[in-house]
């Protein structure tokens, strides 16, 4: 089956950098990769995604990358503010399966 | 957007009793329904695979006696914790996608349920 992998663990940056969030999948066959943001105690919350047939997407400050022949993605946070602070998950769609393999989250904390 | 209820979003149960939490799609329709439960600080476990008028497909491990799933209609499943223990208390949280839109997957807002 698939296996996602996701780095760093936690994140931390100054309001006003950048953050990014790098995930690697197995499945070559995958071919739709959300990411989502879930705040404490909230069930997660689908900020962005890409389908394997797009190398880039962008949404305001929020940017995703994909590397087919790597077979990884990345988020890109632009401008970082600490309401941006939250774990956020990748995840990776097996093609032919309705399942997500979600990534062990990214704690990202933007500090004043 | 697509939305996605849950309800309750809090649940304190004695050990021995019955929970059922119910999953609302709110302006779409889900043929297919997810069930996860985190543990904190961890990702998301997935429980089982609910298709709308048939019978749930359990992850492994998953006792499918113990954790009752219902789908009987396009926007509502349910998830019944059957004689709960405290350590069934967790969060968790239903997923619902559509036919019309089926790569995406939207979240309800979790139910957190403490056995005691």
């Amino acid at each position: 089956g698939e296996n996602v992998e996701q780095h760093p663990s936690t994140l931390s940056v100054q309001e006003g950098d950048s953050a990014v969030i790098k995930c690697t999948y197995s499945d070559s066959a995958s071919n739709y990769f959300p990411w989502y943001k879930q705040e404490l105690g909230k069930g997660p919350q689908l900020i962005i995604d890409i389908r394997s047939n797009v190398g880039e997407k962008k949404d305001q400050r929020i940017a995703v990358t994909l590397n087919k022949t790597a077979k990884h993605f990345s988020l890109h946070i632009t401008e970082t503010q600490p309401e941006d602070s939250a774990v956020y998950f990748c995840a990776a769609r097996y093609s032919g399966y309705s399942t997500l393999t979600f990534g062990k989250g990214t704690m990202l904390l933007v500090s004043p | 957007g697509a939305v996605v209820s849950q309800h309750p979003s809090r649940v304190i149960c004695k050990s021995g009793t019955s929970v059922k939490i119910e999953c609302r799609s709110l302006d779409f329709q889900a043929t297919t329904m997810f069930w996860y439960r985190q543990f904190p600080k961890q990702s998301l476990m997935l429980m089982a695979t609910s298709n709308e008028g048939s019978k749930a497909t359990y992850e492994q491990g998953v006792e499918k006696d113990k954790f009752l799933i219902n789908h009987a209609s396009l926007t509502l499943s349910t998830l019944t914790v059957a004689s709960a223990h405290p350590e069934d208390s967790s969060f968790y949280i239903c997923s619902a996608s559509s036919g019309a839109r089926s790569y995406e997957q939207y979240f309800g807002p979790g139910t957190r349920l403490t056995v005691t």
